[in-house]
């Protein structure tokens, strides 16, 4: 069965410094995509950045980088230079690919809440 | 203006009473979802719609009604609310033509309490 897990429920790092969310998902398909988005204390869901399973090269987005390492079924979220914004939940998905077939859902993780100290 | 908007943002009823929350997009998106968070358990999935005449159970569809309007409008009834569906109900939109990927798009959730 497809499953995410994000093995940190809450963490916390220093502003200025980077921090590594963890992600790890199982899934017998070849194709798939891999997503983040974060949840603020306001409640709205933001997506961050994705990653295709046969994307060569890490995604980025500005402070955002997804650290995706195939063999090892991982795709943890960088964020580089912490800001007080960044204070949120923040969650991993994964989806297969459209035309796999199989195309109804995101499969989504628990979550992980990251408090960035000043 | 908000591509993905919900209505009512906050709404707080009975035991027994019939609610609907309304989503609306102007996205152009063809799929349409409905999701309730609680504390813990993660986004879960309500009901799912691909088009107008598509409409799909998800994960918890029990005590939920949904209505596909139009392409733009996606409503989720709770016929006679209880206290375990209070929750932070997401809708959310898709456009598979956009990308390869099932990414997502969400409203600003809908805080429910039921008394």
């Amino acid at each position: 069965a497809q499953k995410i897990t994000q093995t940190q429920p809450g963490m916390f790092v220093q502003e200025k410094e980077a921090v590594t969310l963890d992600c790890t998902y199982d899934t017998s398909d070849q194709s798939y995509g891999l997503f983040w988005y974060k949840q603020p204390s306001s409640g709205e869901m933001i997506f961050l950045i994705y990653q295709g399973s046969y994307d060569e090269q890490n995604a980025t987005e500005g402070r955002y980088s997804l650290n995706f390492q195939k063999a090892r079924k991982s795709a943890n979220l960088v964020i580089s230079a912490s800001q007080l914004g960044d204070s949120a939940m923040y969650f991993c998905a994964m989806s297969p690919a459209l035309n796999a077939g199989n195309n109804r859902k995101l499969i989504w993780g628990l979550g992980t809440s990251l408090g960035v100290n000043p | 203006d908000a591509d993905v908007t919900q209505t009512p943002r906050n709404r707080i009823t009975k035991t027994g009473k019939r609610i609907m929350l309304e989503c609306s997009q102007t996205k152009g998106h063809d799929r349409m979802y409905w999701y309730r968070q609680d504390p813990g358990l993660g986004l879960r999935l309500i009901y799912y719609s691909f088009d107008v005449k598509d409409i799909n159970k998800g994960e918890i569809s029990d005590g939920y009604s949904v209505s596909r309007q139009a392409q733009a409008k996606f409503s989720l009834s709770l016929e006679s609310a209880i206290p375990n569906q209070t929750a932070l109900y997401f809708c959310a939109t898709s456009d598979p033509g956009r990308g390869l990927y099932n990414e997502q798009f969400f409203g600003p959730g809908t805080r429910l309490t039921v008394l």
